[in-house]
């Protein structure tokens, strides 16, 4: 398997603009996440699916964040409007279940908000 | 809402062993520890994981307090590759909410040659 994929690996966008990243998570991984990391607040989860089911959004900053599982194999991080603070980079991530078994993460997306 | 508590950083030599802490002392039942680092630019990358008894992989040894307020990750004999952030986690068993799974900032390995 290639791994946990995303894309783009570098989005550039100015101050308003609609922001889309995508993640192809590991076949047959039942969960996924999806994590924004800052220099001052470190690594944070935003959000993760079970089954294609938002399971829990508290992460998520603001209604400018949306996020989408179409399917078992594609999801969808979504900034509309994009700000300059959310300028970070964000990982993807998918594992079998919970608790007892590995993450793997995507190699992230750097987003910089003009 | 820290989770878990680790030191900002370590330093350790080349070939000799690592003992990196992590206290956890609101840990419950369920929740296994898990550890994971990240080298620059990259994406965080699994290390390994426990729920009570003491585990080995090839990465590296685990360490679990008989109370499980505590753990520590060995690695036996650090290369320079293994300079990184490492990152303990709780991990809970019961896929309903993500009160855990707080990475925060982790501990910032470095290895001298």
């Amino acid at each position: 398997d290639a791994g946990v994929i995303q894309s783009p690996r570098h989005e550039v966008t100015e101050m308003g603009q609609e922001v889309t990243l995508r993640c192809k998570p590991i076949s047959g991984h039942d969960y996924l996440f999806w994590y924004r990391q800052t220099m001052m607040r470190g690594l944070e989860l935003l959000i993760y699916f079970n089954n294609n089911v938002p399971i829990d959004d508290s992460g998520m900053p603001e209604d400018r964040f949306s996020a989408k599982m179409p399917n078992a194999s594609f999801s969808t991080l979504k900034i509309q409007p994009s700000e300059p603070r959310d300028s970070a980079v964000y990982f993807c991530a998918s594992s079998l279940a919970f608790g007892g078994y590995e993450q793997y993460f995507g190699p992230g997306t750097r987003l910089t908000v003009t | 809402d820290a989770k878990t508590t680790q030191p900002n950083s370590m330093e350790s030599n080349e070939e000799e062993p690592v003992h990196l802490p992590c206290n956890h002392s609101t840990i419950s039942g369920t929740d296994y520890i898990h550890w994971y680092r990240q080298l620059p630019s990259q994406g965080p990358e699994y290390v390994i994981h426990g729920l009570t008894s003491n585990v080995n992989n090839r990465m590296a040894s685990l360490a679990i307090a008989e109370d499980r307020k505590s753990s520590t990750l060995i690695l036996h004999r650090a290369t320079l590759r293994d300079a990184a952030v490492y990152y303990c986690i709780l991990y809970g068993d019961y896929g309903g909410s993500q009160g855990n799974l707080i990475f925060g900032k982790g501990t910032k390995l470095s290895v001298k040659p």
